[in-house]
């Protein structure tokens, strides 16, 4: 089946822990992006990688990491969590072929992340 | 830069029609929509380019007026199923892989 996974779906950590939240896709899609989501401001994208090794800031980069050394990962690292980034995050990915097929983007689960 | 949804959220009856407004005050080369349901992760629903190409569902029409800078999303006869939380998304440039999205629209269709 073809699907983006998340890992994992819930997390409670305390403040300054470092962790990693992982993303995997099994559809060979060259594009990656991780988007955090809370209420009243809809998804904000963290960072985006266009290719293996090719990442790129989003709107919210502040506070993460992210790498992309294989085509299906691109986990996204909290090196010292704080309270502020307690939220839900997905992973998404699409194709990024020409044409419009390639726009279309395909959102894992979710994690619910809580940082006290 | 985050473009402007309108109105932040709508009731309907079954079978009645809605319109969800997307703006942007900068350019925009495409316009891409998503429905979250509660709970659940949002899923694709249309993607509309610069130039009049388009891409999605059958019973959800939209359009792009590329001069104003704006998208509207169109339900029509809406179901039960249509009920959700509508996101657009703006891309930015070539590349597409920086996607803004609105703070959403949320729909609630009732019997």
């Amino acid at each position: 089946e073809a699907q983006v996974t998340q890992n994992p779906r819930y997390l409670i950590t305390v403040t300054g822990k470092k962790l990693t939240v992982t993303c995997s896709q099994n559809m060979n899609h060259e594009y990656m992006s991780w988007y955090r989501q809370d209420p009243g401001l809809g998804l904000r994208q963290i960072y985006y990688s266009m290719n293996v090794e090719v990442t790129d800031k989003g709107d919210v980069p502040e506070g993460y990491k992210v790498s992309r050394k294989e085509k299906r990962n691109f986990p996204l690292i909290l090196e010292s969590p704080s309270p502020n980034q307690t939220s839900l995050y997905f992973c998404a990915s699409r194709p990024g072929l020409a044409g419009l097929t390639g726009y279309e983007q395909y959102f894992g689960p979710g994690t619910r992340l809580t940082v006290t | 830069q985050q473009p402007v949804q309108s109105p932040q959220a709508v009731i309907l009856r079954e079978g009645e029609d809605a319109v969800i407004n997307c703006s942007s005050s900068k350019a925009l080369y495409s316009v891409h929509w998503y429905r979250q349901k509660h709970g659940e992760a949002p899923v694709f629903l249309m993607i509309l380019l610069k130039g009049g190409e388009q891409k999605g569902h059958d019973k959800i029409s939209a359009s792009f007026n590329e001069k104003k800078q704006q998208s509207s999303l169109y339900l029509t006869a809406s179901q039960l199923s249509y009920s959700g939380t509508y996101f657009c998304g703006t891309g930015k440039g070539g590349s597409q892989g920086n996607l803004i999205f609105g703070k959403g629209t949320k729909l609630s269709v009732k019997p």
